[in-house]
C-alpha cells in the first residue's frame, strides 16, 4: 500500500528565510508525486507534481521539489519565505490509477 | 472555468438530522473524490468515482454515509444520522482522468454536528 510521512507538523520560519518541508513515500513502483498547499479556510491547490524525467521540479510561486529515488524523499524548498507562503502544506504520492494518498500535512508559520 | 463548486459552505445541525453535501464537478473531469478533513485524521478519503461509477467506498466510515453521483455534473454525500464525530471539513475534488492525477479540489463545506 502507498503511504507518505511529513515527520515535521509545523515550522517556523523567517520572512526571506530559506524553506525545506520534508517528505518520505512509500510505493512499489515509480510514483507520481505531489505538493499541495492549503490557505486557511480553503481547498487544496497543486504547487507541483513529478510524474518522471527531470528531478527536479519547479512549481508555481517559486517553489521546487526534488524527487530522490534512493531516499524515497520528494522534499518541497524555496529559497526565500513570503509571508503569504503561511499555510498547510500536503505531500501525495499516487501510481497512475487516480487514487491519491496525502500526508498529514506540514503547517508553515513565517514570522516577520 | 468555475471550479468545482460545493454547497453549502459551512452547515450546522443538530445529532441525528440528515445532512447532504453537494458537489459539482469541473466540465469534462471524469473523476470525482469525496474528502474528509480532521485535525485528528488528517485528509481521508471517502469514496471516488469515476464516469459516475463508484470505484472504491472503503473509505466510508460507516453505514450512516452515502454518497451518489447521479449525472456529470452532480454528486451528493449524504449522512443519516449526523453525529457530533461526523463534524468536519468535507472536500470534493475532481480529475480529469487519464494520467494526469492532479485533483482539483473546491473549496470545503464545514459540517458541525451538535
Amino acid at each position: 500500500a502507498q503511504s507518505v510521512t511529513q515527520p515535521d507538523i509545523h515550522i517556523t520560519v523567517s520572512e526571506g528565510a530559506s524553506l525545506e518541508l520534508r517528505c518520505n513515500y512509500s510505493y512499489g513502483a515509480t510514483p507520481y508525486l505531489f505538493w499541495y498547499v492549503q490557505s486557511p479556510g480553503q481547498g487544496l491547490q497543486l504547487l507541483l507534481k513529478y510524474f518522471s524525467g527531470d528531478t527536479l521540479v519547479q512549481g508555481i510561486k517559486g517553489f521546487e521539489a526534488e524527487f530522490k529515488r534512493s531516499q524515497s524523499s520528494f522534499n518541497l524548498r524555496k529559497p526565500s519565505v513570503h509571508w503569504s507562503d503561511a499555510a498547510e502544506y500536503f505531500c501525495a504520492v499516487g501510481g497512475g490509477y487516480q487514487k491519491v494518498t496525502f500526508g498529514t500535512g506540514t503547517k508553515l508559520q513565517v514570522i516577520p | 472555468d468555475a471550479g468545482v463548486i460545493q454547497s453549502p459552505r459551512h452547515e450546522v445541525t443538530e445529532m441525528g438530522q440528515e445532512v447532504t453535501l453537494r458537489c459539482k464537478p469541473i466540465s469534462g473531469h471524469d473523476y470525482l473524490f469525496w474528502y474528509r478533513q480532521t485535525m485528528m485524521r488528517g485528509l481521508e478519503l471517502l469514496i471516488y468515482f469515476n464516469n459516475n461509477v463508484p470505484i472504491d467506498d472503503s473509505g466510508m466510515p460507516e453505514d450512516r454515509f452515502s454518497a451518489k453521483m447521479p449525472n456529470a455534473s452532480f454528486s451528493t454525500l449524504k449522512i443519516q444520522p449526523s453525529e457530533p464525530r461526523d463534524s468536519a471539513v468535507y472536500f470534493c475534488a475532481s480529475n480529469p482522468g487519464g494520467y494526469q492525477e492532479t485533483q482539483y479540489f473546491g473549496p470545503g463545506t464545514r459540517l458541525l454536528v451538535l
